[in-house]
């Protein structure tokens, strides 16, 4: 069973507008949230992260937003820029717990110019 | 800066063949972990390692094992390839904080085909 959902394998946006990641997760014990960006052939790199204890946190053009009764997440990223073509993990973690991070299965984001 | 080395990036190998996979991470991280990516797939645990000597089976250990005798090196070990093994394998490490859960650095990956 998938604890972790990145519903949309792909997206679109184009450049200069505002591309928007989602990301569920059924696990009501996970308290912390990332991602990672990959191109291929390379490894995943770290992106951002929240904790449960907040709803909102930023770097740069990169915000990513936590809903905590709706178990979901979100990345937003403002302007997009072709350089942001890349897989997006969503994953999650139980601090308390003992398993480490649990990843989607990626989103494929594309800038079109 | 965070610096996780994979020995190869491309490696081609027979069926049957015993397989090693090495990765080294320079800043004294507790945990490491090995995973693989498949399309449509994501990523997935195969092990991972909290201390020298120690290891946990992650969601699909079977035909791997591991090895980790010093902190910084984790070793993965496909005793006799097969070719559904033929994947992208991803190596992280991490800070042991509050639990084992920290944010992980990856390595480059090492593509790994099994003819």
């Amino acid at each position: 069973d998938q604890q972790v959902k990145q519903n949309s394998p792909s997206l679109s946006v184009q450049e200069g507008r505002i591309s928007i990641l989602n990301c569920d997760y059924t696990n009501s014990m996970f308290d912390y949230f990332l991602w990672y960006k990959k191109y291929p052939a390379e490894g995943p790199t770290f992106l951002i992260s929240i904790s449960s204890i907040k709803d909102k946190n930023e770097d740069g053009r990169f915000t990513v937003f936590l809903n905590k009764s709706a178990k979901h997440l979100s990345l937003h990223i403002v302007p997009s820029q072709p350089g942001d073509s890349a897989v997006y993990f969503c994953a999650a973690s139980d601090r308390g717990g003992a398993d480490g991070l649990t990843f989607g299965k990626g989103t494929h984001l594309i800038i079109q110019p | 800066d965070v610096k996780v080395t994979q020995s190869s990036r491309y490696l081609v190998k027979r069926t049957g063949e015993k397989v090693f996979l090495e990765c080294v991470q320079d800043m004294d991280h507790e945990n490491m972990f090995w995973y693989r990516q498949d399309p449509g797939l994501g990523l997935r645990l195969i092990y991972f390692s909290y201390d020298v000597k120690m290891k946990e089976k992650g969601d699909i250990p079977e035909g791997y094992s591991v090895s980790r005798e010093k902190k910084e090196r984790f070793s993965l070990i496909l005793e006799s390839a097969s070719t559904n093994q033929t994947s992208m394998y991803l190596c992280a490490s991490s800070f042991q904080g509050l639990a084992r859960a920290d944010t992980q650095y990856f390595g480059p990956g090492t593509r790994l085909t099994v003819l």
